[in-house]
C-alpha cells in the first residue's frame, strides 16, 4: 500500500500569511493526488484534484503542484476561513490512502 | 444538487454490529461508485471500502475483510455499510463519499467530490 506522509503536522500562521504544506508519497503517484480542507464537525472537502487543477468554487488562493512522489499545497493568502485540518489523498491504485493530515492554527 | 444523506448516530455494545445508510439524490445513483471512510475522534481519514453503486461489485480494505459489508438498494438510490463484531476501536465517524474518475489522454483521476454528512458509531459497554 501506498504511504503518505505531510509535514508539518501542524502549523501555526497568521491571517495574510503565505503557507505551504507538502505530501510525499511512498512510491510514484504521477499526478493522482487530492488535497481536502476539513473543519471541526464536517465531511472534508475537496480543494484540489490531478495534484493541481482546482476544485470548481475553491478560491484561488489555494494552489497545488508536484508530480511523482512530491507535492505541495499553497494558500497564498490565508483567510480566517481557511484555518482548518488539510489532507493529502492518493488513488493511484487501490487501497487509496490518506496522509495523517496537517492542522492549520491562528497564530 | 448531488447530496448524500446519512443515517443518525448509532450506540453499540461491543461484539453488535451496525448498518449505516447513505441516501444520494441530485445524480443518477447508478453512475457513481460509493466509498466510505472512517475516522476516529481527533484522527486521521481512514478507507473501508467501495462499491459500483450499478453492479453491487465491491472491494474492502484489507483490515476490514471479513466485517464490513457494503450493500446498495437502487430502487431507494441508498447505499449500506455494516460493520460487524464491533469493539471500542470502532468508535468513529464514518463517511459515504461519492467518486469521481475523470479520464484524459494521460490517465484516469479519481477524487471524492461529494461527501455524506458523517455517522457517529459509538461502541461502550
Amino acid at each position: 500500500a501506498i504511504q503518505l506522509t505531510q509535514s508539518p503536522s501542524s502549523l501555526s500562521a497568521s491571517v495574510g500569511d503565505r503557507v505551504t504544506i507538502t505530501c510525499r508519497a511512498s512510491q510514484g503517484i504521477s499526478s493522482t493526488l487530492a488535497w481536502y480542507q476539513q473543519k471541526p464537525g464536517k465531511p472534508p472537502k475537496l480543494l484540489i484534484y490531478g495534484a493541481s487543477s482546482l476544485e470548481s468554487g475553491v478560491p484561488s488562493r489555494f494552489s497545488g503542484s508536484g508530480s511523482g512522489t512530491d507535492f505541495s499545497l499553497t494558500i497564498s493568502s490565508l483567510q480566517p476561513e481557511d484555518f482548518a485540518t488539510y489532507y493529502c489523498q492518493q488513488f493511484n491504485s487501490y487501497p487509496p490512502s490518506f496522509g495523517q493530515g496537517t492542522r492549520l492554527e491562528i497564530k | 444538487q448531488v447530496q448524500l444523506v446519512q443515517s443518525g448516530a448509532e450506540v453499540k455494545k461491543p461484539g453488535a454490529s451496525v448498518k449505516v445508510s447513505c441516501k444520494a439524490s441530485g445524480y443518477t445513483f447508478t453512475n457513481f461508485d460509493i466509498h466510505w471512510v472512517r475516522q476516529a475522534t481527533g484522527q486521521g481519514l481512514e478507507w473501508m471500502g467501495w462499491m459500483n453503486a450499478n453492479s453491487g461489485n465491491t472491494g474492502y480494505a484489507q483490515k476490514f475483510q471479513g466485517r464490513v459489508t457494503l450493500t446498495r438498494n437502487t430502487s431507494i438510490s441508498t447505499a449500506y455499510m455494516e460493520l460487524s463484531s464491533l469493539t471500542s476501536e470502532d468508535t468513529a465517524v464514518y463517511y459515504c463519499a461519492r467518486l469521481l474518475v475523470y479520464c484524459n489522454n494521460k490517465g484516469c483521476l479519481k477524487y471524492f467530490t461529494h461527501w455524506g454528512q458523517g455517522t457517529l458509531v459509538t461502541v461502550s459497554s
